[in-house]
């Protein structure tokens, strides 16, 4: 099993571009989440999926939209990045409300 | 709001000592707690949870403590080693949520 995957690595924007970033998760999870994390901070809440078709907004949606579309996979979109977007996004998964949420190797993202 | 802290920021230890981290909540309705491990450039990692039903639990070198009088939460790491330095994040369960509160990390650096 890969847990959780994420794609891309690393990635360097202009303010105003867009971009996806896509999580995958191989263990059957319903619930799937975005975090950001930036310098001295925890993790905060972006948007959250409790199963295949839906989504919620978590603590900071503002900015992001995410989809759902396949059980396994959680997209993570950015219509017009800003500089205040740079920073390191996990996905995370979890098979209920609560556990364990299984962590991707988060998306460093740098918005110029 | 009711947020997840921590007392300290840094903690700095030697071999083969123990390690205590600290950590407050506020809210009193959070039923369930994790404390992550997250190394540079990875993803938090799951060390271990608790539920508000109990007080104590232990794991492979670690224990968790919850004392609901005054809202603390603790992870005590036996025989500290240098794999054992990195952040560490305590974290609720958001009452009637789907996702888990984090707080701002404890850096704990051991020393040989």
């Amino acid at each position: 099993n890969a847990g959780v995957t994420q794609t891309p690595k690393f990635r360097v924007l202009k303010t105003g571009q867009s971009m996806t970033l896509l999580c995958a998760q191989d263990m059957n999870h319903e619930y799937m989440y975005w975090y950001r994390q930036d310098p001295g901070m925890g993790l905060r809440l972006i948007h959250y999926s409790v199963g295949e078709g839906t989504t919620a907004k978590g603590e900071v949606p503002d900015g992001y939209n995410v989809s759902r579309l396949k059980k396994q996979n959680f997209l993570l979109g950015l219509e017009s990045a800003a500089p205040s977007q740079t920073s390191v996004y996990f996905c995370a998964s979890s098979s209920g409300q609560m556990g364990e949420q299984f962590f991707g190797p988060g998306t460093r993202l740098t918005v110029l | 709001g009711e947020s997840v802290g921590l007392h300290l920021p840094t903690l700095s230890v030697q071999e083969g000592d123990n390690s205590i981290i600290n950590c407050a909540y506020s809210n009193s309705a959070s039923d369930y707690f994790i404390w992550y491990k997250q190394e540079s450039g990875k993803g938090p990692q799951f060390i271990i949870d608790i539920r508000s039903n109990m007080d104590k639990r232990q794991g492979q070198r670690v224990t968790v403590l919850l004392n609901k009088t005054v809202k603390h939460l603790s992870l005590q790491i036996a025989a500290t080693q240098p794999g054992d330095s990195a952040v560490y994040f305590c974290a609720e369960n958001i009452p009637g949520g789907y996702a888990l509160n984090f707080g701002k990390g404890t850096s704990l650096l051991v020393t040989p």
